[in-house]
Formats: C-alpha cells, sequence, structure tokens
C-alpha cells in the first residue's frame, strides 16, 4: 500500500529565501508525482507533474525533482514571495491516487 | 482520522448513458467538496466546488450541464456525467472540507475510474 509524507510540515521562512520541501512515497511503481497548491478553503491547484520516466520539471520560480529509486521528490521555489504563502501537497499517481498530508508554507514579508 | 468514501470505485458505461458517482464524508461534516478529475498523463485539475444547500461553482472550461454536481447534505456530495462520452472517460476524485473553524485540511477520496465505451 503506498504511503506518501512530507517534510517539513510546516514551515515559515522571511521572503526572498530559497526553499525546499520534501516528499518520500513507498511504493516506486508510479506513472507521475504531482505538486500541487492549497489555499485555505479552495481546491487543489496543480504546480508540476513528473511523469515517471522524467527526473524534473520547472515552471518559473519552482522546480520539482523527482527520484524513483529512493522513493524521493523534492518542491524547489526560488526567491519565495508573501503569496507563495499556502499548503503544498504532493501525490504519487500508480494503482491509487495517493496524498501526502502537506507542508504548510508562510512567506513572511 | 477523517475518511472520505466515493462509489463506485470503477464504472464502464456505453456512450449516451448519465452516471452518478457519490462522495461521502463518514465520519465528520463538509460544508465544502471539491472534484477533480485527471487524464491519463495530466495533472490533477479541478473541476467544481460544490457547497452544501448552493449551487456548485465550477471551474472554467468546466460545462455545469454536462457535470451535475448535488451537495444534498453535509456529508453527501453527487457528481452526474450526463450523456457521457468516450472523452469523458477520467479518473475523479473527491475531496472534502470539514466544517469551518475545525481545519482547512481537505481529506481525499479514493477515486472513481469511469470508462465510457
Amino acid at each position: 500500500k503506498q504511503e506518501v509524507t512530507q517534510i517539513p510540515a510546516a514551515l515559515s521562512v522571511p521572503e526572498g529565501e530559497n526553499l525546499v520541501l520534501n516528499c518520500s512515497f513507498t511504493d516506486s511503481a508510479i506513472y507521475n508525482l504531482q505538486w500541487f497548491r492549497q489555499d485555505p478553503g479552495k481546491g487543489l491547484t496543480s504546480l508540476l507533474l513528473i511523469q515517471s520516466s522524467q527526473r524534473e520539471q520547472t515552471s518559473g520560480r519552482l522546480n520539482a525533482s523527482l527520484d524513483k529509486s529512493s522513493g524521493r521528490s523534492t518542491l524547489y521555489i526560488a526567491a519565495s514571495q508573501p503569496g507563495d504563502s499556502a499548503t503544498y501537497l504532493c501525490a504519487a499517481a500508480g494503482q491509487n491516487f495517493v496524498f501526502g498530508p502537506g507542508t504548510r508554507l508562510s512567506v513572511l514579508p | 482520522g477523517a475518511v472520505v468514501s466515493q462509489h463506485p470505485s470503477r464504472v464502464i458505461c456505453k456512450s449516451g448513458t448519465s452516471v452518478k458517482i457519490e462522495c461521502r464524508s463518514l465520519d465528520f461534516q463538509a460544508t465544502t467538496m471539491f472534484w477533480y478529475r485527471q487524464f491519463p498523463k495530466q495533472s490533477l485539475m479541478l473541476m467544481a466546488t460544490s457547497n452544501e444547500g448552493s449551487k456548485a461553482t465550477y471551474e472554467q472550461g468546466v460545462e455545469k450541464d454536462k457535470f451535475l454536481i448535488n451537495h444534498a447534505s453535509l456529508t453527501l456530495s453527487t457528481l452526474t456525467v450526463t450523456s457521457a462520452h468516450p472523452e469523458d472517460s477520467s479518473f475523479y476524485i473527491c475531496s472534502a472540507n470539514p466544517l469551518a473553524g475545525m481545519t482547512d485540511t481537505q481529506y481525499f477520496g479514493p477515486g472513481t475510474r469511469l470508462t465510457v465505451l
């Protein structure tokens, strides 16, 4: 059974810092790994999708990497801004779609 | 922990038929539920936000007359795919947001895989 964990559970940083969010999964038999942003009371917003055959994806200030063999993915946010404050979830898509518990990020002005 | 169920887990139907998918919060009440779908090799995308007792809010590009959402109680939201066509074949997931004031955490159902022949 796939299990997805995320570290840290919460993170508070000053504006401008680069930061890394971590996602781990137990079953490497995945089709893809996805990162989402969740704002309070809102649905998820898709950020990046990494297919199982890919190593990384980039979108603007976001870069996500995938290492299937070690069961890890990282989301790198460059030059963080207060508007980046949200909860970030990763999800492993295989036979089932399993979400991590999320990392709650606060970027302080 | 909070549990969200979906029924059915898989459904195969003929083109032109309607399919209803249920999303239930089993041990908590949810004023807001979300419906997502994922096409093969694409990201999970938000379709609509379902609010108990009021009309759903649909994302741009999602046809409200095709994807009927009913959130009749605090524990049940249904998504009906009307006159389904092969291009509607997808993986549909719901999530539930517990009552306001408790937490912003969303709890996800296991998903429903729809195949339209």
